[in-house]
């Protein structure tokens, strides 16, 4: 069956950085792209980006815009977010989400990474 | 920019008593571009409506998505206790997705 599995909680100081990974089993991984979206503690989803599994490109809402990698590496079926610059305001459950036909939804999710950004 | 608007912010309601769960768009979106989840804590936020009013496989059909232009609704008919979680709306505007902020469904 489709799966999408995270890496663990993080707990990272301001100013370092995160990378959370999103292991895909199931499905064909160059079909679909890879979107991460975030719920940081008492707000709603907050979409983040996205990456073509088929050729790297990605797209990001503009809060991200250069603070934000994302990469994804089809010999191992894997998606990977790096988050850069932290702020204690990125605290927050990150997913991972596969898109589904046509690219207009998000069919399958990962498990949910936390991250805390704390001093 | 593109914004959805729920409302209620909170709806609370009975078991067996009816939802209606409304996403105001800031512009007018395709049908197709339309999507409603279910979030419950601790949970991945799941697909229950694509294209404005396609059931995710294995969604129930007490779920039922409507509505085009600006104005989409999300309808639950005959709540379950399993039903009440936080419910969003998103928009894809071909190369960007948006949720609503949500709309909490709670035990009256």
């Amino acid at each position: 069956q489709i799966q999408l599995v995270q890496s663990g909680a993080e707990v990272k100081k301001p100013g370092a950085s995160v990378k959370v990974s999103c292991k895909t089993s199931g499905y064909i991984f160059t079909d679909y792209h890879i979107n991460w979206v975030r719920q940081a503690p008492g707000q709603g989803l907050e979409w983040i980006g996205w990456i073509s599994t088929h050729n790297g490109g990605t797209n990001f809402a503009g809060k991200f815009q250069g603070r934000v990698t994302l990469t994804t590496d089809r010999s191992t079926r894997m998606g990977d977010m790096e988050l850069r610059a932290l702020r204690p305001d990125d605290t927050a459950v990150y997913y991972c989400a596969r898109d589904g036909v046509g690219a207009t939804h998000f069919d399958h999710w990962g498990q949910g990474t936390r991250v805390i950004v704390s001093s | 920019e593109f914004v959805l608007t729920q409302s209620p912010d909170t709806l609370s309601l009975s078991p067996g008593e009816r939802a209606t769960l409304s996403c105001r768009a800031s512009q007018a979106i395709s049908d197709i571009n339309l999507a409603w989840y279910q979030h419950k804590p601790g949970q991945a936020p799941r697909l229950l409506i694509s294209g404005a009013s396609s059931r995710a496989a294995g969604v129930p059909d007490r779920f039922t998505g409507s509505g085009s232009g600006t104005d989409f609704t999300l309808t639950i008919n005959s709540l379950e206790p399993d039903d009440f979680a936080v419910y969003y709306c998103q928009q894809h505007d071909n190369t960007r997705f948006t949720f609503g902020p949500g709309t909490r469904l709670d035990f009256k």
